[in-house]
C-alpha cells in the first residue's frame, strides 16, 4: 500500500446524478492531485492542490469541481456526466507541489461508469 | 507540450524471455523520467527514476535508460516472470509537471 486511499473503487451513475470521489493521504503530504487515466490514452493531470489551495486546474469542465478541506483530504464532486467521462480516476499525493524532484504517490483509483 | 509515446502497446513473451519497453518524448527539457507499474484494479507504482543528468538506473531485474538528447528511455526487465505481467508508464517530468504516456501492456506466459 503505498499510504493513499480512494474510495469508492468503483462506481456507477447515471448522468443526472450527483456523486463525490473520495481520496485521503496518511503521508502528511502537503501537495494532492487528481488525474483521469481513460481506456488505452496516457494519465491527464486535472487539479493540483498545495496546502489546501488550488493551484492547477487542467480547462476540466465544470461538471468536475474539486475541494480540499485539508492536506489529508481531497473530493472530487461530480454532476451531470457524460458517458465519455468514464474513466479511471486516480488521486496521488507528494511532500510538496513546487518541485522537480518530487514523488507522487498514487492511490488504488476510482473506476467510474456514466450511463 | 510534452508528448510521450510508449511502443509496443502491448507485449507478450515467453517466461525467461528478457523485456524491453520503449519511451520517447518530445521535448529534451526535461528534469527526470520516470517508469511505474500498474496493475489492474491498482493505482502507480514508481520502479526507478532516472535524473536528467544520469544514464541509467538499477534495482534488481530492472535496469533503465536514458538517452535525453535524442528523447528516448528503454525499461529492461531481464528474465521475466509471469509477476511482471502488468502496465508500465513512463512518465517525464519538465515544467513542473509530470507528462505521461499510454503504457505497454505485459503479459509473460508460464
Amino acid at each position: 500500500e503505498t499510504g493513499v486511499t480512494q474510495t469508492p473503487r468503483h462506481l456507477v451513475m447515471g448522468m443526472t446524478n450527483k456523486k463525490s470521489l473520495k481520496c485521503e493521504q496518511h503521508l502528511g503530504h502537503n501537495a494532492m492531485y487528481w488525474y483521469k487515466q481513460s481506456a488505452k490514452k496516457p494519465l491527464e493531470l486535472m487539479f493540483v492542490y498545495n496546502f489546501k489551495e488550488q493551484t492547477e486546474n487542467n480547462s476540466v469542465p465544470s461538471r468536475f469541481s474539486p475541494e480540499c478541506p485539508n492536506s489529508s483530504h481531497l473530493f472530487l464532486h461530480l454532476h451531470t456526466l457524460q458517458p465519455e467521462d468514464s474513466a479511471l480516476y486516480l488521486c496521488a499525493s507528494s511532500q510538496g507541489a513546487g518541485g522537480n524532484q518530487e514523488t507522487q504517490y498514487f492511490g488504488p483509483g476510482t473506476r467510474l461508469l456514466v450511463l | 507540450k510534452q508528448e510521450v509515446t510508449q511502443i509496443p502497446a502491448a507485449l507478450s513473451v515467453p517466461e525467461g524471455e528478457n523485456l524491453v519497453l520503449n519511451c520517447s518524448f518530445t521535448d529534451s527539457a526535461i528534469y527526470n523520467l520516470q517508469w511505474f507499474r500498474q496493475d489492474p484494479g491498482k493505482g502507480l507504482t514508481s520502479l526507478l527514476l532516472i535524473q536528467s543528468s544520469q544514464r541509467e538506473q538499477t534495482s534488481g531485474r530492472l535496469n533503465a535508460s536514458l538517452d535525453k538528447s535524442s528523447g528516448r528511455s528503454t525499461l529492461y526487465i531481464a528474465a521475466s516472470q509471469p509477476g511482471d505481467s502488468a502496465t508500465y508508464l513512463c512518465a517525464v517530468r519538465s515544467d513542473y509537471k509530470l507528462s505521461f504516456g499510454a503504457g505497454t501492456t505485459v503479459t509473460v506466459r508460464a
